[in-house]
């Protein structure tokens, strides 16, 4: 079955640490995002990557990095940096056409809480 | 700027009625898409529809249906003979062209739906 996979499901941790989020999609999908979404909110684009070793600071990327070294990868880390760092997060993939904006497909979310 | 405006924060109707969710948008863009998603109490968000700005036909999915209308910067989305399954939080969406042809997707706030039997 092919789809976006995010561990793990609910994360806690304490204030100061950094913390990864994992996100693997196996759509063969070229870009890759990751947002933020806080309750009764829309939501926020962190980081994005339309391309392996390269990627993009969203609307809210302080205190957030992200790598991709492989097509099918894209983590977030959330750092100590961060002021307010409990939310649910979501990954996305989606095609990549010049020209075209395709829909995205998103995972199942990680929602961390640090206390 | 770019923007979507989802009025409607939330709505609650009983089973089988018919309840309709607005989407209004704002872009200079001349070419744009436009998206619905569905994001269910377990909280991952489930793709609707893509609707580019170029084709205004309206579009019927079972009992989903979409009416686009550029003259009013509208792409409402009905649910017919609605269902408890159908309770989620939905949102609009319009893609953002960048530099590059690196297109980012604006959101609505979402508007929630609550289906009582």
């Amino acid at each position: 079955d092919g789809g976006i996979t995010q561990s793990p499901k609910y994360l806690f941790r304490k204030e100061g640490q950094n913390v990864t989020l994992s996100c693997e999609q196996n759509l063969n999908h070229d870009a890759m995002y990751w947002y933020r979404q806080d309750p009764g909110q829309g939501l926020r684009l962190i980081y994005y990557s339309q391309i392996v070793n390269d990627f993009q600071k969203g609307d809210i990327a302080e205190g957030y990095s992200v790598s991709r070294e492989k097509k099918e990868s894209f983590p977030l880390t959330v750092t100590s940096a961060q002021k307010n760092p409990t939310a649910f997060y979501l990954c996305a993939s989606s095609i990549r056409v010049a020209g075209v904006s395709h829909e995205q497909y998103f995972g199942p979310g990680t929602r961390l809480t640090v206390t | 700027a770019q923007k979507v405006t989802q009025a409607q924060t939330e709505i609650s109707v009983v089973e089988k009625e018919d309840v309709t969710l607005d989407c209004v948008y704002e872009t200079r863009d001349t070419t744009y898409y436009l998206f619905w998603y569905k994001q269910p109490p377990s909280g991952e968000l489930v793709f609707l529809i893509r609707r580019n700005s170029f084709d205004e036909q309206n579009e019927i999915s079972g009992r989903y249906s979409w009416n686009f209308q550029k003259s009013t910067s509208s792409f409402n989305f009905t649910i017919t003979a609605s269902q408890v399954v159908d309770s989620a939080v939905y949102f609009c969406a319009l893609s953002d062209f960048n530099a590059g042809n690196n297109r980012k997707l604006i959101w609505g706030l979402g508007t929630s739906l609550a289906v009582n039997p």
